[in-house]
């Protein structure tokens, strides 16, 4: 079965600084890896997937995350963080079994940025 | 191209009711999915319908329950409702051919149930 862990259910940083959201995933079959963002009082916004072609992807919004099946990790980073970046990122894998489009998402990392 | 859209955004219902939520997918996705999600329990997949048919399903009651119709829109019911259903529902959509697991699913705005 699939799952995905993300350390730091909340996570500050200042306007500028690095930004960094762990997702560590587990699979007993190539993953197929999401990082999305939710804005509040909308839906999810797909930042970036990785679908096996590179390691690392490049996402929207200046944001992207390597692959490291060694440490079974797909981090979300930023080099610089805006004050719009605040919002909740959610890591998610795509299901197996079957015909399927089903995502298992994690618990998701509630980012602040401080000016 | 239109995005995903659901109707209605806010829903107020007492236990004991049922709902409809209706969700209407990006022009020619044929794959929608369902998810709740609550503070406790995060996001949750309910079930995902592809050509009218649902292709899988997630570990909720026989209450909750979908359909799709033959234009790709779809929708959810809650029947008796309870306190913990209170909940945002998305919906989202994807081309869903073969079922691929790359599939890109793009996100409604939610509808936002609360059950009193």
């Amino acid at each position: 079965a699939q799952s995905v862990t993300q350390l730091g259910s909340h996570v500050s940083v200042s306007e500028g600084a690095l930004v960094l959201l762990r997702c560590n995933y587990s699979s007993s079959v190539p993953p197929y890896l999401f990082w999305y963002v939710q804005y509040p009082n909308q839906g999810l916004q797909l930042l970036l997937k990785y679908t096996s072609a590179a390691t690392l992807v490049k996402g929207i919004n200046g944001f992207e995350a390597e692959f490291k099946k060694s440490e079974t990790s797909f981090h979300l980073t930023k080099p610089s963080a805006h004050m719009s970046d605040a919002a909740e990122y959610f890591c998610a894998v795509s299901g197996h079994g079957g015909a399927t489009n089903k995502l298992i998402f994690g618990t998701g990392t509630l980012l602040a940025v401080q000016p | 191209k239109a995005g995903v859209t659901q109707t209605p955004r806010y829903l107020i219902k007492t236990r004991g009711q049922q709902v409809t939520l209706s969700c209407s997918p990006i022009s020619g996705h044929r794959s929608v999915s369902w998810y709740q999600q609550t503070p406790g329990q995060g996001l949750q997949f309910l079930f995902e319908y592809f050509s009218e048919t649902q292709r899988n399903k997630g570990n909720f009651p026989g209450r909750f329950s979908g359909r799709q119709f033959s234009n790709s829109r779809s929708e959810m019911n809650v029947s008796t409702l309870e306190l913990g259903d209170s909940a945002l529902y998305l919906c989202a959509s994807s081309w869903g051919t073969s079922g691929s697991r790359t599939d890109t699913q793009y996100f409604g705005p939610g509808t936002r149930l609360t059950v009193l």
